[in-house]
């Protein structure tokens, strides 16, 4: 059973498009992130929910909205894609706030043409 | 910023040989972890230090903290192909909120 899983793994898709990446965990855990990882590997915060409740929202463009039909379920949704939104984008989940250990996904590659 | 940064950023070694990897922040902290990546994957932990420790150990890895340098170092013994991979220091401060701050990562070949 993946501990947590997001999809879709890889994404290619041109500039002005909208895209969303789908993230579920079934660890139980009531919070929820998303981190971008560029090119040279540097892993930023970008959101994070704790039971449906977004916590923390870093310098992120509003393009970018996060989305939690459940404390299972974390989205990310990205408007009008930009060619610096390539990345990966990482799912991560721990059992509460401040409580250590991150359980990441495997990490949604998006390239935006 | 509380960003912590890993040095070096790249580190190669024979298999068998020790690995020390160092991580040094700027403020003050409740936690420090360590994760590793292979490529392409996600990150998986592997050690959670408490600001009122200074050494953990597990298995082959064996973690310091230092407080009052605002510095960590991951020691991997007798290392082997398969460890082979990216580690991240996270810092978790109670003000910072849920913002686990990863540095860049040390990348470690170990050959074989």
């Amino acid at each position: 059973d993946t501990a947590v899983s997001q999809t879709p793994k890889y994404l290619v898709t041109q500039m002005g498009n909208d895209k969303s990446i789908k993230c579920e965990q079934n660890l139980g855990h009531d919070t929820m992130y998303w981190y971008k990882q560029d090119s040279k590997k540097f892993l930023k915060i970008m959101f994070s929910y704790n039971n449906k409740e977004l916590i923390i929202n870093e310098t992120v463009p509003n393009r970018f909205s996060p989305k939690s039909p459940d404390k299972a379920h974390l989205n990310l949704h990205i408007n009008s894609l930009e060619l610096g939104d390539s990345a990966v984008y990482f799912c991560a989940s721990s059992l509460g706030a401040n409580t250590g250990e991150l359980f990441f996904g495997e990490g949604s590659r998006l390239t935006v043409l | 910023s509380q960003q912590g940064e890993e040095d070096p950023q790249a580190l190669s070694i024979q298999e068998g040989e020790n690995a020390t990897m160092n991580c040094s922040y700027k403020t003050s902290i409740n936690n420090l972890q360590w994760y590793r990546q292979n490529s392409g994957r996600g990150l998986v932990h592997l050690i959670l230090i408490r600001s009122n420790e200074r050494e953990k150990h597990s298995g082959r890895l064996r973690v310091t903290l230092d407080t009052s340098k605002k510095s960590s170092s991951l020691l991997i013994t007798a290392s082997r192909a398969a460890d082979t991979a990216s580690y991240f220091c996270a810092t978790g401060s109670i003000n910072y909120g849920q913002n686990f701050v990863f540095g860049p990562g040390t990348r470690l070949s170990v050959l074989p």
